[in-house]
């Protein structure tokens, strides 16, 4: 079972619409986790971190939200933009500096 | 700055074809990684060196040797390519610095046939 699930594991938006991707995990210790954004053709860049005491953290139209306790992370994108159309990749550094990636979000804007 | 750099960006390989991607990076980080991409299955570490004169196999190392030639770089070598290891390597940096923000190279998309 992977360590770190994500769902949906892609979705199609309405531009100028919202979404929300998940992202659960179950590695532990848990140290931080970090949203990262890929476009197509492109490396990964990291969007935003979370740590353990960070409830909720906003990078322009992306906030991301991280319950510690559930092990659940949230991205949630407002007004969307065809520039928002990539996949979005979950990754938790836990134990002794050990990195778990999700398989992604795909996310497709249309007009 | 150009960050990490990877070469080349595209490969077509004939199966047991031998082949090195090459990787550098500027940022001064210790810790350098190849991963592999493919559809549906997400980014998989294949290798990864820690510091300069380490290097440790990661979830995905059979077919592939690598080599941390001095701070700034990490090559990957495929002595006997074979159809399964079509896919796109990415190289990152940075992973075990502060708070282990990886930095990514752009790809390399790489075919066996």
């Amino acid at each position: 079972k992977n360590q770190v699930e994500q769902s949906p594991q892609s979705l199609i938006i309405l531009e100028g619409k919202n979404c929300t991707l998940q992202c659960n995990y179950t590695v532990s210790p848990f140290s931080n986790l970090r949203w990262y954004k890929q476009d197509t053709g492109r490396g990964p860049v990291s969007l935003t971190i979370m740590t353990f005491s960070e409830n909720t953290k906003s990078n322009g139209r992306y906030t991301a939200t991280l319950d510690a306790d559930t092990k659940q992370s949230s991205l949630h994108i407002t007004a969307s933009q065809l520039s928002d159309s990539a996949s979005y990749i979950c990754v938790v550094k836990y134990g002794n500096n050990r990195l778990a990636f999700g398989k992604g979000n795909q996310v497709v804007v249309i007009p | 700055n150009a960050g990490v750099t990877q070469t080349p960006k595209f490969q077509v390989l004939k199966t047991g074809q031998s082949m090195t991607l090459q990787c550098a990076q500027d940022m001064n980080h210790n810790s350098m990684y190849w991963y592999r991409q493919d559809p549906g299955m997400g980014l998989r570490l294949i290798y990864y060196s820690a510091s300069e004169g380490t290097t440790d196999k990661g979830e995905v190392p059979n077919g592939y040797n690598v080599s941390r030639l001095n701070k700034r770089e990490f090559s990957l070598r495929l002595e006997s390519a074979a159809p399964s290891q079509t896919s796109v390597y990415f190289c990152a940096s940075g992973g075990l610095e502060n708070t282990g923000e990886l930095f990514f190279g752009e790809g390399s998309r790489l075919t066996v046939l």
